[in-house]
This record gives C-alpha cells, sequence and structure tokens, in this order.
C-alpha cells in the first residue's frame, strides 16, 4: 500500500511568511508525528496526535508553530512568521497505535526560510 | 533527555562486522532502531521492549539491557546498502514520544 506522503517536498519562505506543511499518514494508522530535522542531527519530536487529538506538543518551539488533524487522517504542521532557525526538514510519521509500534515516515519537507 | 550513541562514525570494508551503542539517562520502555540514508527517509529497523531480549534479522540484530538503560546495534558481515546514519530512538512510558539520539554514519567501502 502506498506509505506516508508529504508536500510540498521543498518550500522556500520568506522571513515572515506563513508556511503549511502537509502529512497524509497510511490509511488506517491512528497515531501522526511530525518531527524536525536540522542538518546532520536526529529528528527531533515535535508533536503527535491519536486521532484527532493532539496529546502531546511539548516539542514545539515557539507558538508559532501550531499542528492540526481535524478529522483523524490528514495533518497540517502550520509555521507563522517564520524565522531563518526554522529552515529544516520536517518529517511526519505514522504508526498504527501510540507505544511500541513502528513508525513509517514520509520523506520530509525541505523548509528554506531567506 | 537525548540518548547518546557512540561511536560517532564508522568506517568499515565490506564484510566486517560494527557495533552502535546507545544510552540513556532516563529509565526506558522501549528502543527502536532506524537507519536514514541521505536525503531520505529514516527507516524502520526494530523495537526492542524492555525485558533484555535480543532481536534480529538477517545480520542486523540489538540488544536491550533495561538495567543499564542501553542497547546496542550489531551488523554482522556488512554489505555496501548498510551504509547510512542509524538512529536508536527512545521512549520512556508507553506513549507516543519517541526522542532519538544525534546519530551514528557508518560508511561500508568495498
Amino acid at each position: 500500500g502506498a506509505g506516508v506522503s508529504q508536500s510540498p517536498r521543498y518550500k522556500v519562505a520568506k522571513r515572515g511568511q506563513d508556511v503549511a506543511l502537509r502529512c497524509d499518514p497510511i490509511s488506517g494508522h491512528v497515531s501522526l508525528f511530525w518531527y524536525q530535522q536540522a542538518l546532520g542531527q536526529g529528528p527531533e519530536f515535535l508533536t503527535y496526535f491519536q486521532n484527532e487529538a493532539q496529546l502531546d506538543k511539548s516539542g514545539l518551539p515557539s507558538d508559532r508553530f501550531f499542528a492540526e488533524r481535524p478529522e483523524g487522517s490528514v495533518s497540517t504542521l502550520k509555521i507563522q512568521r517564520t524565522q531563518q532557525e526554522d529552515s529544516a526538514v520536517y518529517l511526519c510519521a505514522s504508526s498504527l497505535n501510540q507505544g511500541s509500534y513502528e513508525q513509517y515516515f514520509g520523506p520530509g519537507t525541505r523548509l528554506t526560510v531567506t | 533527555q537525548q540518548p547518546v550513541q557512540s561511536p560517532q562514525a564508522v568506517i568499515l570494508r565490506e564484510g566486517e562486522d560494527a557495533v552502535i551503542n546507545c544510552s540513556s539517562s532516563k529509565a526506558l520502555y522501549s528502543v527502536h532502531w532506524y537507519r536514514q540514508k541521505h536525503g531520505e527517509a529514516p527507516v524502520f529497523l526494530m523495537i526492542l521492549l524492555k525485558g533484555g531480549e535480543q532481536k534480529g534479522h538477517e545480520k542486523i540484530s540489538a540488544s536491550f539491557n533495561e538495567k543499564k538503560q542501553q542497547s546496542s546495534l550489531y551488523l554482522t558481515a556488512s554489505q555496501l546498502s548498510y551504509s547510512g546514519t542509524y538512529f536508536c530512538g527512545s521512549h520512556s512510558s508507553n506513549t507516543g514520544k519517541l526522542i532519538f539520539g544525534q546519530g551514528t554514519t557508518l560508511q561500508v567501502k568495498p
């Protein structure tokens, strides 16, 4: 079946612009995760959802970051008033359930803020 | 707290073995291992639950020592396709939050 997809794959934004990153998880996967990956670093947890409920958003770096999953499927990560330090690859992953289940990652969105 | 991986980088010849270690300062519920090739998404390798079990498939296996809060990934008779960056991810409870280490870059040369 289809894996996790993300769009756009690449995004260039001018500082101060708002961006929206989309994630389509594997069908039937209850849990959805967002990570931020800087160059040469491991993925850093941002937030995760169980169906439409956002259970943990402790990793969101500031109130400029907002994520939603209104119908428990597709999720959007929104970054308002982008800053240069927001430049990174944003990875989305989904799993059958929370806990000790394998997470399947999408290809990521590379965000560059100029 | 982020788990600590060692070594940071390894260079091998095809057929050689390697061990990658992952240590946490927090009690662990489970450990995940992923491999990421340059410009690609991380790919799941295996999960180890607390209980000290060892898991593996083909020539890649792993162990989890709950008391020491450590996990090790064993790559036997490495192949060129094993090249990439290996990440361990730790769960401190049975919830979704996974904390990744900084990664170990493995390069296998012919």
